[in-house]
This record gives structure tokens, sequence and C-alpha cells, in this order.
């Protein structure tokens, strides 16, 4: 199956603990993205990656890093969460800047107590 | 200013009838798409329209860039229709999303 896959689907932590958020694809994509969906659903980009090269940091607090070990995989990092962390992180694929193939995972929800 | 204004915010409709989403974006965006989202779902994509009329069963999109704005028919909704569609402009390896139109079919 080809497709982008997240995991966890879900994490529950409490502040100031690190968490981290792993996604892989399996599509042949060069590009990888994470999006933070906020509890108003409004969805906005953190990162963009093409060829493991971090293209767009789209202002994210530095608490938050991305890591890319290949093209394939775009890990998250969060080191030290704080209640404002608390949304839903989703991550996507696409070739090159991104057009028809734009694919996104089934998201990972935090919760932060 | 907000990139991506869509409206409506929310649409109730009865089974049957067509629904009209819209979506204005401004010129540092281009490359229009469309998601559909369900509850604690992903996104699907809908449409990649980046110009001009697309069709895929009950779906229409159209993008006109001149004016900058895309829009989405559904026609004949049924109840599995239900959930939040999405407008995004592409630039420069990222999407920048509207708030979305929740749309609500009811028997």
């Amino acid at each position: 199956e080809t497709a982008v896959f997240q995991t966890p689907n879900y994490h529950v932590t409490q502040v100031g603990n690190e968490v981290s958020f792993n996604c892989k694809q399996t599509l042949g994509h060069d590009t990888m993205y994470w999006y933070k969906q906020d509890s108003k659903k409004l969805l906005k980009i953190m990162f963009s990656y093409n060829n493991k090269q971090l293209i767009v940091n789209e202002t994210v607090p530095r608490r938050f890093s991305p890591q890319s070990s290949d093209k394939a995989h775009l890990n998250l990092r969060i080191k030290s969460v704080e209640p404002e962390d608390s949304a839903v992180y989703l991550c996507a694929s696409s070739s090159g800047k991104g057009g028809s193939d734009y694919t996104f995972g089934s998201g990972t929800r935090l919760l932060v107590i | 200013g907000q990139q991506v204004q869509q409206s409506p915010t929310s649409l109730v409709l009865q089974e049957g009838e067509n629904a009209e989403l819209q979506c204005n974006f401004s010129t540092s965006l281009n490359s229009m798409q469309w998601f559909y989202q369900r509850p604690g779902g992903s996104l699907i994509s809908v449409f990649y329209n980046p110009s001009g009329t697309k069709q895929s069963g009950r779906l229409t999109s159209t993008t006109v860039i001149k004016e900058r704005r895309s829009s989405l028919h559904i026609s004949s909704s049924q109840i599995t229709d239900s959930g939040t569609y999405l407008c995004a402009g592409g630039s420069n390896y990222k999407l920048t999303f509207g708030k979305g139109t929740l749309l609500t079919v009811t028997p």
C-alpha cells in the first residue's frame, strides 16, 4: 500500500515533556510537510522538506524540530510541550513544490495536560 | 490580511439539494486545490484545479485566476457528503488553507 503513514495516532502528555511523531511516505515523493490543525480546525504549514533539505520554516517556536533521515521520512520532535501545542499534526507529501498528488497522513492528535 | 477566504462557514442541506462553496485567494497564491475532511479524519484531495473547470461525478470545480476565485459545486447532495471542505492555494512548497466550510446533509 502506498500512502503517508503517521504514528502515533493519539498522544497525551504533560506540560514540559518531550514528544516525537513519526511520518513515512511510500509514494516516492521528494517533498514532505508538517501541518498543524488547531482547535478551530485551521490548518497551517509548519515545515517543508525537499530531498531532506529544509525549505520552509514558518516561524515555528524553537521547541519544534523536524528531522529527516531520507526523503521518505520526516519526523517531528517537540522538546518541552506547552498547552497551546495541543492540536492535530498532519504530515503530507508531494512531488516537487506540491501539486495534484498532495497526500496527507491520518494525523497525530496531541493533548497536553 | 487573510490570504484564503472561504464561504459560507457552514451549510445545511437536505439530501438532494445542491451546494456551492466559494473560495477567494490573494495574488501570492496559485494552484488552487480542494480537500475534504471528515470529523477526526484525514484530508482527501477532491480537486487540483489551478484554472478552468473540472468535473468528477457530482462534483465540479471552477477556478477563475483573473478574479482570484475558485468554487466547488456539489449536485444532488448525499448524506455521505457531510464533512468539512477546505480550499488551499499553493506557493513555494506550502499550501495556505481557508478556514473551511462545514457541510451537513440531512435526510
